[in-house]
């Protein structure tokens, strides 16, 4: 089956860590996504990448870093520097940063900072 | 700025009601949009998309939602709601040019569909 696996669905750090959520796509998409989501808040974007080897950051992307070596995979590191970063974490990837191309999401990360 | 506005955080119907969850946009050209729907800790999954191609567009589930330029409106409707409609529903707009590709989520409306 073709799809977005994200990995782990549930994490747990420390302050002060940083930590790596996965995630990995089969769709042969393009571009990837990486959001974050808070109660009442929406989607922010946190970085995105169109193309393999280049990415753009999104709205809140302080704190986060991600890398895209392989067009399968599109790593993000949440680092210490992010203040607040217990969140639900999703990524998303979609044929080509077309404006008219959905977007096809991933189950999820849900990050607590203990 | 492109923005996108859900009117009603919490939506609450009764089973076999009319479901109605609203959207507006902000942009200086029509944008495209979409509408998705998000079950308790999983991903996103998208319930229809508006591309310029109809007004009114069907999706997934016996959902429907028509585009309104003049209003800037993108209403998301079901005649009769059922339990398992229970969600949370999220409008977004991409309104191209140097927004390639991105979206942008209006907060989201948690719809309870009571007995």
């Amino acid at each position: 089956d073709g799809g977005i696996t994200q990995s782990p669905k549930y994490l747990f750090r420390k302050e002060g860590q940083n930590v790596t959520l996965s995630c990995e796509q089969n769709l042969n998409h393009d571009a990837m996504y990486w959001y974050r989501q808070d109660p009442g808040q929406g989607l922010r974007l946190i970085y995105y990448s169109q193309i393999v080897n280049d990415f753009q950051k999104g709205d809140i992307a302080e704190g986060y870093s991600v890398s895209r070596e392989k067009k399968e995979s599109f790593p993000l590191t949440v680092t210490s520097a992010q203040k607040n970063p217990t969140a639900f974490y999703l990524c998303a990837s979609s044929n080509s940063g077309g404006i008219n191309n959905e977007q096809f999401f991933g189950p999820g990360t849900r990050l607590t900072v203990l | 700025a492109q923005s996108v506005t859900q009117l009603g955080s919490h939506v609450s119907v009764s089973e076999g009601a009319l479901v109605l969850l609203r959207c507006n946009y902000s942009s200086s050209v029509p944008p495209y949009l979409f509408w998705y729907v998000q079950y308790p800790n999983q991903g996103l999954q998208l319930l229809l998309k508006y591309t310029s191609a109809a007004t009114l567009v069907k999706g997934i589930n016996g959902f429907e939602a028509e585009f309104k330029k003049s209003e800037t409106s993108f209403h998301l409707t079901k005649p009769s709601a059922h339990m398992s409609d229970a969600a949370e529903y999220f409008c977004a707009a991409n309104a191209g040019g140097t927004s390639y590709g991105k979206l942008t989520f209006g907060q989201g409306t948690i719809l309870t569909v009571h007995p």
